[in-house]
């Protein structure tokens, strides 16, 4: 069955460190995968997108994602933590040419980040 | 450009009394509509999705339905609502497969 596993449930890291958020899939075939950020009562904001080609691709707000089909996995960096960047995290999924229209979504990452 | 609305923004209502939720997008036509529940400290559970007018598809067997009226509206209802109705309600869009959805800003129901 197709999947999206977000393995931390919650992250905490300190103002100017990197930080890397994790998120494998399972697909029979190549999937497409996306990101996406939630602030505390509000909707969730598309961070970046991978359908296919390069496999490094950046968003907004500074963040970039990476594309290992050999570990099956699609994890989410940045470089520098701002303040701002405390929300919930969410990958999700999909297969090209399946049989519904659906993304499956992982169960999200909270980061929380420490001055 | 594309706007996707929802309304109410907050709601609270008894137990056993009815829901209408309604999602509307701007700037598009013939999207897919999804509706999505967050219950507290949980991620987002899949409750119907649309492809076209008056074509619905349930993921979850509950007391709550949908309906597309319009090109551009879903609907969330229900009848009779339960305690466990409580939650974080989105409703998003996409153009089609394999694009990207887009979220509404939420309504947040609490049923007392």
């Amino acid at each position: 069955a197709q999947s999206v596993t977000q393995p931390d449930i919650h992250i905490t890291v300190s103002e100017g460190a990197s930080l890397e958020l994790r998120c494998n899939y399972s697909y029979g075939a190549t999937p497409y995968l996306f990101w996406y950020v939630q602030s505390p009562g509000q909707g969730l904001q598309l961070l970046l997108k991978y359908f296919s080609g390069d496999t490094l691709v950046q968003g907004i707000k500074g963040f970039e994602a990476e594309f290992k089909r050999s570990q099956s996995s699609f994890n989410l960096r940045k470089p520098s933590v701002h303040w701002s960047d405390a929300a919930e995290y969410f990958c999700a999924g999909g297969r090209y040419g399946g049989a519904t229209n659906k993304l499956i979504f992982g169960t999200g990452t909270l980061l929380a980040v420490q001055p | 450009s594309q706007t996707i609305h929802q309304w109410p923004a907050t709601l609270v209502q008894p137990v056993g009394s009815p829901l209408s939720l309604e999602c509307t997008v701007e700037g598009t036509s013939n999207p897919n509509l999804y509706w999505y529940r967050q219950a507290a400290g949980r991620g987002l559970q899949l409750l119907f999705y649309s492809v076209g007018i008056g074509q619905i598809s349930s993921e979850v067997p509950q007391n709550l339905s949908a309906s597309r009226p319009q090109d551009r509206q879903f609907i969330l209802s229900s009848k009779k609502l339960l305690l466990s109705d409580s939650g974080f309600y989105l409703c998003a869009w996409r153009p089609g497969d394999p694009y990207e959805q887009y979220f509404g800003p939420g309504t947040r129901l609490t049923v007392t």
